[in-house]
């Protein structure tokens, strides 16, 4: 079955960091970009970071940019999303999908992970 | 960025009416676009991609068209299942875009 998992979501203070993971399983991860979308309470979805299926090549959402990282660790079929100097703003459930790089919508999304930065 | 439109940005319908949402991008994208459906505390699900082409597994009433600028989602016959939020995505270039949603409710 084709599966992500997210984890590593939770309260943080504004400033803070936090790690998010989502492990997948089911198809082969490292022939396919990776996504991060996220979802303020009660708001529309936003994109906000994509990397390529080799790693190489990363994009941000202007509201993210210099702050939060993405990644991709091939060998455990794992991608992350290291998010520093968090905002209010940035509180959303943040889910990982399969695709949004080489033309590609997302086909398969987690179930999401919630995140909220409180001061 | 490409700004992404929906429209309206919420209906009523009853089952088995024939709804259509509308999506319009600020600037050429093709045919890479996508349609969601958002059900409560859950995560989006494709339901289209390519502007027309269904997803694996998603009913037939759901059909997609358009290209360019203007796209529609169009829902042959609501059924139970189907009131939920729907969102429209380009996928053309970054950063990606989603359109504000659409939230279909029952009458």
């Amino acid at each position: 079955e084709v599966q992500l998992l997210e984890s590593g979501g939770g309260l943080v203070q504004t400033g803070g960091s936090l790690r998010l993971s989502c492990a997948a399983s089911g198809f082969t991860f490292s022939n396919y970009a990776m996504s991060w979308v996220r979802q303020a309470p009660g708001k529309g979805l936003e994109w906000v970071s994509t990397i390529s299926y080799s790693g190489y090549n990363t994009y941000y959402a202007d509201s993210v940019k210099g702050r939060f990282t993405i990644s991709r660790d091939s060998s455990k079929n794992t991608l992350y999303l290291q998010m520093s100097t968090l905002r209010a703003e940035d509180t959303a459930v943040y889910y990982c999908g399969k695709g949004g790089g080489d033309y590609s919508a997302f086909d398969i999304w987690g179930q999401g992970t919630m995140v909220t930065v409180s001061s | 960025a490409i700004r992404m439109t929906q429209s309206p940005s919420s209906l009523s319908a009853s089952t088995g009416d024939r709804v259509t949402i509308t999506c319009r991008a600020s600037q050429d994208v093709s045919r890479y676009l996508a349609w969601y459906q958002q059900k409560p505390g859950k995560a989006p699900k494709l339901l289209i991609y390519a502007a027309s082409t269904l997803q694996s597994g998603v009913p037939s009433r759901f059909s997609g068209g358009g290209s360019g600028t203007d796209f529609t989602l169009t829902i042959s016959s609501l059924q139970s299942e189907d009131f939920a939020t729907y969102y429209c995505q380009q996928y053309y270039s970054y950063p990606l875009t989603f359109g504000g949603g659409t939230n279909v409710e029952i009458k």
